[in-house]
C-alpha cells in the first residue's frame, strides 16, 4: 500500500482564510518531505520542502510542518487566493531511495 | 528557455495497440522519470532513469516500456499488454542530487485515453 496519504481529499476556503492541508506517512525512515501543487491540466511544481531534522519552514505565503512523532506533515498557506486552487500532493524520499512517494492529493478550492 | 516537454497533450488510441509518449529535457538533468495519475490517487511511479542507457522499473511497470538513449530523451511506450492504459502521464527530470532530495520538475502531462 502508498505509504504516504492525505487526509481529505477536498478542501474549500473562503478567500483570504488560511488553508491547512495534511498528510500522513508511514515510513520512518524517510527523511525528506515535499509538497507539491498541480493546477488544471498541467504537471505538479514543487513548493516547498523540509528535511526531518526540522520541525517547520517558511517560504512565501506558506509554511510547512513536521511531526515525526505521529508521522505527520502539513502545509499551510496564508491569506489563501484564487490562485491557490489545485490539487496539493505531498511526497516522501528515503535516504538514498531516487523516487518519490506520493500521497493521493488533496483538491483545495477557494470560494470567492 | 528550459523546461521539460511532454507530447502529445492528448492521445487516443485503439486496444491492442501499443503507443509512445514523448518526454524531452533541455535541463541537463541526469534523472528522469514516468509517472502516473489516476482521478483520486496520487502519482504512480512506472519507471525511471539515472543514467543514460540504464532505467529500473517503478511500482506500475508492467504494460510498459522506456529507452535512454540519449540524456535529453526519456520515451514511454504504452503497449497492449497494459489493461488499463486511460491515465494521465507525466514525465519529470531531477539532477541527481535532486533526485535524492526529491525536487522533480515535471512535464506538462500527457493524457490518454483508450477507445
Amino acid at each position: 500500500g502508498e505509504s504516504v496519504g492525505l487526509h481529505l481529499p477536498t478542501l474549500s476556503v473562503q478567500e483570504g482564510d488560511n488553508s491547512i492541508i495534511n498528510c500522513a506517512y508511514s515510513n520512518s525512515a524517510s527523511d525528506y518531505f515535499i509538497w507539491y501543487k498541480q493546477e488544471s491540466g498541467k504537471g505538479p511544481q514543487f513548493i516547498i520542502d523540509i528535511r526531518s531534522n526540522m520541525d517547520k519552514r517558511q517560504g512565501q505565503r506558506v509554511t510547512v510542518l513536521l511531526n515525526k512523532t505521529v508521522k505527520h506533515l502539513s502545509l499551510q498557506i496564508a491569506a489563501t487566493q484564487p490562485g491557490d486552487s489545485a490539487v496539493y500532493f505531498c511526497a516522501e524520499n528515503s535516504p538514498n531511495d531516487y523516487k518519490l512517494s506520493f500521497g493521493a492529493g488533496t483538491t483545495v478550492t477557494v470560494r470567492a | 528557455d528550459g523546461g521539460i516537454t511532454q507530447s502529445p497533450k492528448y492521445l487516443f488510441r485503439k486496444e491492442g495497440q501499443n503507443v509512445t509518449l514523448s518526454c524531452e529535457q533541455n535541463l541537463n538533468h541526469d534523472a528522469m522519470y514516468w509517472y502516473r495519475q489516476d482521478p483520486g490517487q496520487g502519482l504512480r511511479l512506472i519507471y525511471y532513469s539515472q543514467i543514460v542507457n540504464d532505467f529500473q522499473k517503478g511500482d506500475i511497470a508492467e504494460g510498459y516500456s522506456v529507452s535512454r538513449e540519449k540524456k535529453e530523451s526519456f520515451p514511454l511506450t504504452v503497449t497492449s499488454a497494459q489493461k488499463n492504459p486511460t491515465a494521465f502521464y507525466l514525465c519529470a527530470s531531477s539532477t541527481l542530487a535532486g533526485a535524492n532530495t526529491g525536487e522533480l520538475f515535471f512535464g506538462e502531462g500527457s493524457r490518454l485515453t483508450v477507445l
